[in-house]
């Protein structure tokens, strides 16, 4: 998975920290989503954003996360006050912007969030 | 919302044989469906993708076949090899824009056996 860049791979909190997952997306790619996936689980969709503007949080919660992507740097999806149901792989993915629909994404390897 | 079943959810099969996997959908406007393949501890890995206009499309080992009116599609692994063994999961992508998520099915654990 070359391309998608993300960082930290492995991240370990006690409850009631914050917890930040950086993403870079493939060079060209201006769209990014985040995934969240449980042990044995599909990937279900958090967010999507474009440069400096969120499209659609549907699937993100409502308390506690939170994400970004500036104008320069990676995107960050911040989990504040982290509790031990959100220990879970957090992958992000990065889709070109030429077409609206049908754009391959294509996936980080992911950040392994550990809640202690 | 879009909802998306897949099966088996556990598939072993001999070295040299084929593997079918089946997915279906809910939403009829549904237009775009990428197959991923995902090792352990890796990122999910895009192997294979077919648009809504298209019925089928083959590369090298792999086949995707749509079918669009009955809200189905499947991917098809010929002359199946060790490597092969991984978790496959399908998606679906709607044509609405702003709304471009990939909603996943629940994976196949697939297991070439020597």
């Amino acid at each position: 998975n070359a391309g998608v860049m993300q960082n930290p791979r492995h991240l370990v909190r006690r409850r009631g920290q914050e917890a930040r997952l950086r993403c870079s997306p493939m060079k060209g790619h201006s769209h990014v989503y985040w995934y969240r996936q449980l042990p044995e689980e599909g990937l279900k969709f958090m967010v999507y954003l474009q440069k400096e503007n969120i499209i659609d949080e549907s699937g993100m919660p409502k308390e506690r996360f939170s994400a970004e992507f500036p104008k320069e740097g990676p995107s960050i999806l911040r989990i504040q006050q982290v509790v031990r149901g959100d220990s879970a792989a957090y992958f992000c993915a990065s889709s070109p912007s030429e077409r609206v629909s049908g754009q391959p994404q294509h996936f980080g390897d992911g950040t392994r969030l550990s809640i202690l | 919302g879009e909802n998306v079943e897949q099966h088996p959810s556990t598939l072993s099969v001999q070295e040299g044989d084929s593997a079918v996997i089946k997915c279906t959908y809910s939403d009829s406007a549904s237009n775009y469906f990428p197959w991923y393949k995902q090792e352990l501890g890796k990122g999910p890995q895009l192997i294979i993708d077919i648009r809504s206009n298209v019925g089928e499309k083959k590369d090298q080992r792999i086949a995707v076949t749509l079918n669009k009116t009955a809200k189905h599609f499947s991917l098809h692994i010929t002359e199946t090899q060790p490597e092969d063994s991984a978790v496959y999961f399908c998606a679906v992508q709607g044509n609405i824009q702003g709304a471009q998520k990939l909603v996943f099915g629940q994976g196949t654990r697939l297991t070439i056996n020597p």
